[in-house]
Order: structure tokens, then sequence, then C-alpha cells
């Protein structure tokens, strides 16, 4: 049972644009959210995080919205940079566990 | 501050054989979890130690193994290995105080089982 799930595999978004990338969960029970990118031969790097009790959070290039009521969250990157192409994993956590539940990654190639 | 180390970086194993992987965590951290990924699978939790004593464990037969030594560093092994079991094996290390943790990872041991 997937309870963390990212439906696009990849996506492409021209360099200085905005890149969005969606997650969904089912476990209500989820209240803490996190995005991680990944580059090839690298482990997971921590990006942005967001507690369950607030709808945006937002760090520099990089935004994540929380919506509670449709169990969704979307990354949002403006502007978009090479160095952004990565595999980009949504992972969530219930309140005082350790354990990561991550999505299967989206792959974004950023277009020169 | 350096970072989680995870040795061997790659190995090649034949099934039936067994591994044991190596995790050193940041200085300081005290939970140590790992993770197996596989293509199409993402990050699958497999278990996750504090002070010596496994905390949490995921869906994972018994043939994964963990275990954790008083200077926090972690070990995990793999008996009896099969072709499925060839992965990338990512530890995780965080500090567990209170309050909403991040977990930072190694760079992982890519397992292939031939």
């Amino acid at each position: 049972d997937q309870q963390v799930k990212q439906n696009s595999p990849s996506l492409s978004v021209q360099e200085g644009r905005i890149s969005i990338l969606n997650c969904d969960y089912t476990n209500s029970m989820f209240d803490y959210f996190l995005w991680y990118k990944k580059y090839p031969a690298e482990g997971p790097t921590f990006l942005i995080s967001i507690s369950s009790i607030k709808d945006k959070n937002e760090d520099g290039r990089f935004t994540v919205f929380l919506n509670k009521s449709a169990k969704h969250l979307s990354l949002h990157i403006v502007p978009s940079q090479p160095g952004d192409s990565a595999v980009y994993f949504c992972a969530a956590r219930n309140f005082g566990n350790e354990k990561l539940t991550f999505g299967t990654g989206t792959r974004l190639t950023i277009i020169p | 501050k350096a970072g989680v180390t995870q040795t061997p970086r790659y190995l090649i194993k034949t099934r039936g054989q067994q591994v044991t992987l190596s995790c050193s965590p940041i200085s300081g951290h005290r939970s140590v979890s790992w993770y197996q990924q596989t293509p199409g699978q993402g990050l699958q939790f497999l278990f996750e130690y504090f002070s010596e004593t496994q905390r949490n464990k995921g869906n994972f037969p018994g043939r994964f193994s963990g275990r954790q030594f008083s200077n926090s560093r972690s070990e995990m092994n793999v008996s009896t290995l099969e072709l499925g079991d060839s992965a990338l094996y990512l530890c995780a290390s965080s500090s567990d105080i209170a309050g909403a943790n991040v977990l930072t990872f190694g760079a992982g041991s890519r397992l292939t089982v031939l």
C-alpha cells in the first residue's frame, strides 16, 4: 500500500520557469512532510519541510504548499536552474516517529 | 562537521552469501535509520535504532537485521542473499531532539547480487 504517491515519474521544465512537483498521501496521521533531492551516486539531501499546522513554507527559491483536506502537497521551484535537475522525493512522518514514508520520486530535468 | 559515512560504497555478492554494511552517523546523532532504494520503489524503510535498541522496523523479512553500537555506529546484515536484494542501501542519522527531526543521509552502499 503506497501511502505517499508521486504520480509523475518525470518532469521537464525550461530554465527560468517554475517547476511544480506534486505529492499525494493517504494516511491522515502524517503530520510532517519533507522534500529531498537526490543526485546520482549521492544520498538524498534535505530541501524543505512543512508541519501539518501550516499550509505554506518558503525557503529561497523553494516553496512547499500543503492542502490537508485534499491530502496533497506540492513543491514549487522558482526560477528553475540547471542545477535543480535531480530526482525529488516527497516524504511523510507521524509525530514522534523517526520513520519516513517516501514517494517513488519525480525526475526533474531543467532544459537550458 | 563530518556527514554520514557508509562503507563499502559498492559491493558484489552471489546468491546465498551474506553481507554486512556499516554506517557512521553524524557526531552527536543517536538515531540511525536504514532504507532500501530500488528502481520504481522509492525508498523503503528497513529499521531504526536509537541508543542501541531497535525502535522501529519495516516490512522486510528476517534475513535483514541490524544493530547499533554504544558509539551510535550501526551495521546492517543481509543473510542468504537473493537477486532481488540488489539495491542501494541508505543510512540516515538524526539528533532525535524533541521536535521535527530531519534525517541526514549517507551516500549509500550499492549492493549487486549475482
